[in-house]
């Protein structure tokens, strides 16, 4: 069965620090995966995906992930934390055959000033 | 302009209540969803719709119907609502003829408080 593990359900960094956000997945197929972005009050946007055209993959506010097949790994980085980034963060590996969003358990973030 | 939209956003009601809950999305997708996210922020899939034909029912209880009028449409009818039924209820949608892995647009939320 295919999931997605988050590491650290709450992740404080200081502004202009490096954000690194973990997601862990188990797929016995070559996986899709999403990170997501949730601002308080708000629904979902889509952050980035990987859908295996290339291992790096660029998001939207600066933000990128790296898919590691060997370490089963898409962490989501960004190299300089803004204080707009503060904010929940869900890493998800969708089924292929019926559109099924599994999500992890979410990390928020917080950007001290 | 919206692209997923829900109605409404905010929803206070006593328990045994019907209430609906309803989504709409303008971007001429063929697929639609419901999930529900808890107290705790977990995201948990519901239903969802391809062409008004029903895809996942996952297990929810029955006292939960999804109804799709038309493809742009998912409602969400809740029977009986209970103490336990207080989430947020996000509706999606994607195009699929690509397949099932492509993105998922969230609409904004409602958020169900059961008194």
């Amino acid at each position: 069965a295919q999931s997605v593990t988050q590491l650290g359900s709450h992740v404080s960094v200081s502004e202009g620090a490096l954000v690194l956000l973990r997601c862990n997945y188990s797929s016995s197929v070559p996986p899709y995966l999403f990170w997501y972005v949730q601002y308080p009050n708000q629904g979902l946007q889509l952050l980035l995906k990987y859908t295996s055209a290339a291992t790096l993959v660029k998001g939207i506010n600066g933000f990128e992930a790296e898919f590691k097949k060997s370490e089963t790994s898409f962490h989501l980085t960004k190299p300089s934390a803004h204080m707009s980034d503060a904010a929940e963060y869900f890493c998800a590996v969708i089924l292929s055959n019926t559109g099924k969003l599994i999500f992890g358990q979410g990390t928020t973030l917080q950007v001290k000033p | 302009d919206t692209a997923v939209s829900q109605t409404p956003k905010y929803l206070v009601t006593q328990m045994g209540n019907d209430k609906s809950i309803k989504c709409e999305q303008n971007l001429g997708h063929d697929t639609m969803y419901w999930y529900k996210q808890d107290s705790k922020k977990f995201l948990k899939i519901m239903f969802s719709y391809n062409n008004k034909e029903l895809i996942i029912n996952e297990t929810v209880p029955n006292r939960f119907s999804p109804k799709s009028p038309d493809k742009a449409h998912l409602n969400l009818h809740i029977n009986s609502l209970e103490l336990g039924d207080s989430a947020v209820y996000f509706c999606a949608s994607s195009q699929t003829s690509g397949g099932y892995q492509e993105t998922q647009y969230f609409g904004p939320g409602t958020r169900l408080l059961v008194l």
